[in-house]
């Protein structure tokens, strides 16, 4: 079974700064790995992910992840945040099964 | 729009009462699943579907009930054998193979006992 840390709990930063979110997994086989973020009172929203092929993968709003095999991490970076990045972040991992174990989250929070 | 529904978006449970979720969605997905989100912990499975009339218990299942009649529907029963139900419940389907596709996710319904 595949199990995800998400290393901080909360992470504060000031705008435009940059934000390293991290992330590690374990599993015994293949994985598929996955940045969800989720705003108040909302749902999950898919960041970006992770499935074969380039180990940096990138979202639309400039986020952008690296899978490190060696490592069996999936950290989360974007060089300049902004406050409308204030969220939680969840890092998912699924393996050949097709269960998707989730993170505990980090509250990422962007101050002015 | 395809998407998923979850309704109501906040619900209120008297002690010893049975409740029951909505999730509705459109997509044409097969798999279908509820989490339960507490603050801290992050996302715990509590049920889970891959084809209708079908379905297996995740990690917290107590206390809870599902059916998958329709393809479309996945409703979830909150019963009173479930101790400490409030929490913030997300209903989520995918297509087939999650690995390739992920997750999509409803909005969510936020439960408070009273």
């Amino acid at each position: 079974a595949q199990s995800v840390t998400q290393l901080d709990s909360q992470v504060p930063v000031f705008e435009e700064a940059p934000v390293e979110l991290r992330c590690n997994y374990s599993s015994s086989v293949s994985v598929y790995l996955f940045w969800y973020v989720q705003y108040p009172n909302q749902g999950l929203q898919l960041l970006l992910k992770y499935l074969s092929g380039s180990t940096l993968v990138k979202s639309i709003n400039g986020f952008e992840a690296e899978f490190n095999k060696s490592q069996t991490s999936f950290h989360l970076r974007k060089p300049s945040v902004h406050i409308s990045d204030t969220a939680e972040y969840f890092c998912a991992v699924s393996g050949n099964n097709n269960d998707m174990r989730f993170g505990a989250g980090t509250r990422l929070t962007v101050k002015p | 729009d395809g998407g998923i529904t979850q309704s109501p978006k906040y619900l209120f449970r008297k002690e010893g009462q049975n409740v029951t979720l909505s999730c509705e969605q459109n997509l044409n997905h097969d798999a279908m699943y509820w989490y339960r989100q507490d603050p801290g912990q992050g996302l715990r499975l509590i049920y889970y579907s891959q084809i209708v009339n079908d379905f297996q218990k995740g990690d917290i299942a107590e206390g809870y009930s599902v059916s998958r009649e329709k393809k479309e529907s996945f409703p979830l029963t909150v019963t009173s054998a479930q101790k400490n139900p409030t929490a913030f419940y997300l209903c989520a389907s995918s297509m087939g193979g999650v690995g390739n596709y992920g997750y999509t996710f409803g909005s969510g319904t936020r439960l408070t006992v009273v």
